[in-house]
């Protein structure tokens, strides 16, 4: 049984770029979560999908856009990137009306150059 | 004032003794709380969730939650060094999880 798995591992792009992530949940989850990890510092709430809808969304600018699609896959795109942007970004799944997003992908190490 | 509130550590302890984790948190209306673990470089996992007052035991990890001091805790009994890591404390109200910088734990061998 697959776990969340997110694609690209690495990335390196240019300041002022578009990025996508993906994300895949792991096998029976419909709920998708990103967030931004900054080196030192704990994961930051990006938003959350259910239902190929944006259902919270924490203190990120327009900039940061999501995506779920039907089977439950998502997208996190990022425009018009910063410096600021470089992170390792997660994703973790969950179903649900379970208490706990207990299953994080491995991470995209994100770079802006 | 930050929502989830960690020492930053580093926390250190020697082999085979207790670690004592601690967090607090600023939304009275959080009902779920959470510890994970990070390995340097590697993304978090769970350790415990609790979402009721008092303390509730996993081997050899204890979590203990005070809503009304608004304070989680992870004890780590009989520590070894493959714990070393960063520990975050999230809290979790409605869809959104917060979590804290971490602490990060050094245990000695």
């Amino acid at each position: 049984d697959a776990g969340v798995t997110q694609s690209p591992t690495h990335l390196i792009k240019t300041r002022g770029q578009q990025v996508t992530l993906r994300c895949s949940p792991k096998s029976g989850h419909d709920t998708v979560s990103w967030y931004q990890q900054a080196l030192g510092q704990g994961p930051q709430f990006i938003f959350q999908y259910y239902e190929e809808e944006e259902r919270q969304r924490g203190n990120f600018p327009d900039r940061f856009s999501g995506h779920q699609f039907p089977n439950y896959s998502s997208e996190l795109n990022v425009n018009a990137l910063l410096l600021g942007d470089s992170a390792l970004y997660l994703c973790a799944s969950s179903l649900v009306g379970v208490v706990t997003e207990a299953f994080f992908g491995q991470g995209t190490r994100l770079t802006v150059v | 004032q930050k929502e989830v509130e960690q020492n930053s550590g580093p926390l250190s302890v020697p082999e085979g003794a207790i670690a004592s984790l601690n967090c607090t948190y600023s939304d009275r209306g959080s009902q779920s709380f959470f510890w994970y673990r990070q390995y340097s470089g590697k993304s978090p996992e769970l350790i415990m969730f609790i979402y009721s007052n008092g303390d509730k035991e996993d081997g050899r990890f204890t979590a203990q939650l005070n809503k009304a001091s608004q304070y989680v805790s992870l004890l780590i009994r009989d520590s070894q060094p493959s714990d070393s890591a960063t520990y975050l404390c999230a809290v979790k109200g409605g869809f959104k999880t917060i979590f804290g910088a971490g602490t990060r734990l050094f245990v000695k061998a």
